[in-house]
């Protein structure tokens, strides 16, 4: 079964460090997002990709967060610096379609923990 | 202001218990209702996707059905394995936007 591949599973950094995510995204889909999870919420939508332009990054902290898909396949998520406040579950979702009307594939996340 | 509200936050059943979980909404231009389920330190699992009230889809011990303001996921019997967070997410075509609740997280007891 198609799955949406994410690394690392895991990631402790230290304040003011740079910390990187990657996302394979289920082979076909052309939507990918990243969202942002606390714990006891619903996921919050950091960006979405359409290939690889991007469709949503309205509530992507800009002056530290960027994320990019180059080839419209993989995506990653960088954090630079990271700050205490950005410790959370980070999710990599894709759909097939370009709409947010269709259902959407989780990966299993990256818990980041900044201390 | 789209909106989505989980109701109960919390529920605990024994086994074989039936029970609903209530996801209402306000949004503009309802293009899809999803359901997800969470486990603890996993991301969302996909269950069930509805688009029209009087819409209704089953899986196992699941059924998820739509009115106009809210949708129910019935648990019929369920067992200690049922246990996890249940989320609904609703996408607002008018502005794009996809809308999640806060998620109902359920314990079923042996």
């Amino acid at each position: 079964e198609a799955e949406v591949a994410q690394s690392p599973r895991y990631k402790i950094t230290e304040k003011s460090q740079a910390v990187a995510f990657w996302c394979d995204p289920i082979s076909g889909h052309a939507t990918l997002y990243w969202y942002r999870q606390i714990l006891g919420q619903g996921p919050e939508l950091l960006v979405q990709f359409q290939d690889e332009s991007v469709v949503d990054d309205s509530q992507l902290p800009k002056d530290r967060f960027s994320a990019e898909r180059l080839k419209g396949v993989d995506s990653t998520l960088k954090i630079q610096p990271a700050e205490l406040g950005d410790s959370a579950m980070y999710l990599c979702a894709s759909s097939l379609a370009p709409q947010g009307d269709t259902e959407a594939f989780f990966g299993q996340g990256t818990r980041l923990t900044v201390v | 202001e789209d909106q989505v509200t989980q109701s109960p936050e919390a529920l605990r059943l024994q086994e074989g218990e039936s029970s609903s979980l209530n996801c209402s909404y306000t949004v503009s231009g309802l293009r899809g209702l999803f359901w997800y389920r969470q486990d603890p330190g996993k991301g969302p699992e996909f269950l069930f996707t509805l688009y029209s009230a009087g819409e209704e889809k089953e899986k196992e011990r699941l059924k998820a059905t739509l009115t106009k303001k809210e949708s129910f996921l019935h648990i019929t019997a369920p067992k200690p394995e049922d246990s996890a967070t249940y989320l609904c997410a609703v996408y607002a075509g008018n502005n794009r936007k996809l809308i999640w609740g806060l998620g109902t997280s359920l314990a079923v007891n042996p």
